[in-house]
C-alpha cells in the first residue's frame, strides 16, 4: 500500500458525459500527478499540482483539468467525454520539488470505462 | 520529443531463475531513474532508482545497472519467483520532477 488513495476505482459512463477522479496524497506529499494508462500504453504524464499551484502540463487535453485543494487532495475533472478517453487514470504524490530525486508513489487508480 | 523505450515488451523465466529487464532511454540529460513493478489490476509500485552519478544500485533481490555511454538501464531480479509476474517499467526524469516512462516489459515466470 502506497498511501495514495484514490476514488472511485471503476468508473462507467456515456461519451459527452463528465466525471470527476479524487486522489488524497500519501501524508506529508505537497506534489499529486495525473497519469493517463491507456490499453497496451505506457504512463503519459497529464498534469502536476504542488501545494496546490500547477506545477507542470505534459499531455493533458483541454476537455480535463484538474485542481489541488488546500487540504492538498486533488481532483482531475474529465469533460465530453470520447471513447477514447477509456483508461486507467493514476494519481501519484511526492513529497515535492527538492534538491535530489523526488520519489513519486502510484495509488491504485481509477478505471473509466466510457460507452 | 524524447522517448524511454523498452528492447522486449514480454519476457518469460522459470522460476529461480535470474531475470533481466532492459530499457533505452534517449536524453543524455536525464539524471535520476525508476524502475516500477505494476501488477494486474494495481498501481505502479516503486522497485528501486538510481542517479546518473552511480552505475549500479542493489537491493533486495533486484539490481539496476546504469549504462550512460549507451543510455541503457537494466533490472536484475535475481531467483525470479511467481510473485515477480508483473509489467515493468523504466521512467526517466529530466525536467522538474516529470518522469517519462516506457511502455513496459510484461515479464512472466513459469513454476
Amino acid at each position: 500500500d502506497s498511501g495514495v488513495t484514490q476514488t472511485p476505482k471503476h468508473l462507467i459512463t456515456a461519451t459527452g458525459q463528465r466525471v470527476t477522479l479524487r486522489c488524497s496524497p500519501r501524508s506529508g506529499d505537497l506534489s499529486v500527478y495525473w497519469y493517463q494508462q491507456s490499453l497496451d500504453q505506457g504512463l503519459q504524464f497529464l498534469i502536476q499540482y504542488y501545494n496546490g499551484e500547477e506545477r507542470a502540463k505534459g499531455n493533458i487535453l483541454e476537455r480535463f483539468s484538474a485542481q489541488q485543494f488546500p487540504d492538498l487532495h486533488s481532483e482531475l475533472n474529465l469533460s465530453s467525454l470520447e471513447l477514447g478517453d477509456s483508461a486507467l487514470y493514476f494519481c501519484a504524490s511526492s513529497v515535492g520539488p527538492r534538491t535530489g530525486p523526488d520519489t513519486q508513489y502510484f495509488g491504485p487508480g481509477t478505471r473509466l470505462t466510457v460507452l | 520529443g524524447e522517448s524511454v523505450g523498452l528492447h522486449l515488451p514480454t519476457l518469460s523465466v522459470q522460476e529461480g531463475d535470474n531475470s533481466i529487464i532492459n530499457c533505452a532511454y534517449s536524453n543524455s540529460a536525464s539524471d535520476y531513474f525508476i524502475w516500477y513493478k505494476q501488477e494486474s489490476g494495481k498501481g505502479p509500485q516503486f522497485i528501486i532508482d538510481i542517479r546518473s552519478n552511480m552505475d549500479k544500485r542493489q537491493g533486495q533481490r533486484v539490481t539496476v545497472l546504469l549504462n550512460k555511454t549507451v543510455k541503457h538501464l537494466s533490472l536484475q531480479i535475481a531467483a525470479t519467483q511467481p510473485g515477480d509476474s508483473a509489467v515493468y517499467f523504466c521512467a526517466e526524469k529530466y525536467t522538474g520532477n516529470q518522469f517519462y516512462f516506457g511502455t513496459g516489459t510484461s515479464l512472466t515466470v513459469i513454476p
